[in-house]
């Protein structure tokens, strides 16, 4: 079936350094998302993009954190500056439409020390 | 704001045997959700098992089955005999549509791991 990438399946940084992992979604799909999930916690949602755009993001969204989607390339979270909370495993999904079913990705382990 | 409950950590079943994995849902941002049981096999990233968008249908898939309970709020999987390829991490979702984007966020439940007993 469809495959989304994530691109570094783990990254290990110091806290305070920026971090971006890359996804790369299912190549005709128009909505983009990220969820983290802590380690012995639930999958949480952070946000969703659409046509250049955030539609929708969580309170766990914080002002250090950015997504974007340049040109059609890779989808980005970036968060700047990292800090010891952040370790997660983050997962990228992708769906055709809002509605329609969301394909995930392998999920990046973050490391912040 | 939403919430999602299912059965807590590990279940073991005899191969052959039935399987029941309860889910229990709260949805405060939308009247009926939809509902999702999705699925991580071992070395694999999630998938969709099954979904059922309409409040008493029930979905199936793979021999598994769930049906949405509206007034009990509750989305049980179930299936009648398990065997070993249905070791995995099973998650109970919920999505609530944001109206006038078409964009949808997933809230899920902590997960629960289905081995077989050996």
């Amino acid at each position: 079936g469809p495959k989304v990438l994530q691109i570094p399946s783990h990254q290990i940084i110091d806290m305070g350094q920026m971090v971006t992992l890359n996804c790369d979604p299912v190549s005709n799909h128009l909505y983009f998302y990220w969820y983290k999930q802590i380690l012995g916690q639930q999958m949480e949602f952070l946000v969703n993009f659409y046509n250049g755009k955030v539609m929708e993001k969580s309170k766990l969204f914080k002002d250090q954190f950015s997504v974007e989607r340049p040109d059609g390339s890779y989808f980005t979270l970036k968060i700047q500056p990292t800090a010891l909370e952040d370790s997660a495993v983050y997962f990228c999904a992708s769906s055709l439409a809002g509605r329609d079913e969301q394909y995930f990705g392998p999920g990046t382990r973050l490391t912040v020390l | 704001g939403d919430s999602v409950t299912q059965t807590e950590g590990q279940v073991t079943v005899s191969e052959s045997k039935s399987l029941i994995i309860n889910c229990t849902y709260s949805a405060t941002s939308i009247g009926y959700p939809n509902l999702f049981w999705y699925v991580r096999y071992p070395g694999e990233g999630l998938q969709l098992l099954l979904k059922v968008i309409t409040a008493g249908q029930k979905g199936s898939s793979r021999g598994f089955e769930a049906t949405y309970n509206k007034e009990a709020t509750s989305f049980h999987l179930q299936k009648a005999s398990v065997q070993e390829s249905d070791s995995a991490v099973y998650y109970c979702a919920l999505s609530a549509d944001l109206p006038g984007t078409g964009s949808n966020r997933l809230t899920f439940g902590k997960g629960t791991k289905f081995s077989l007993i050996p």
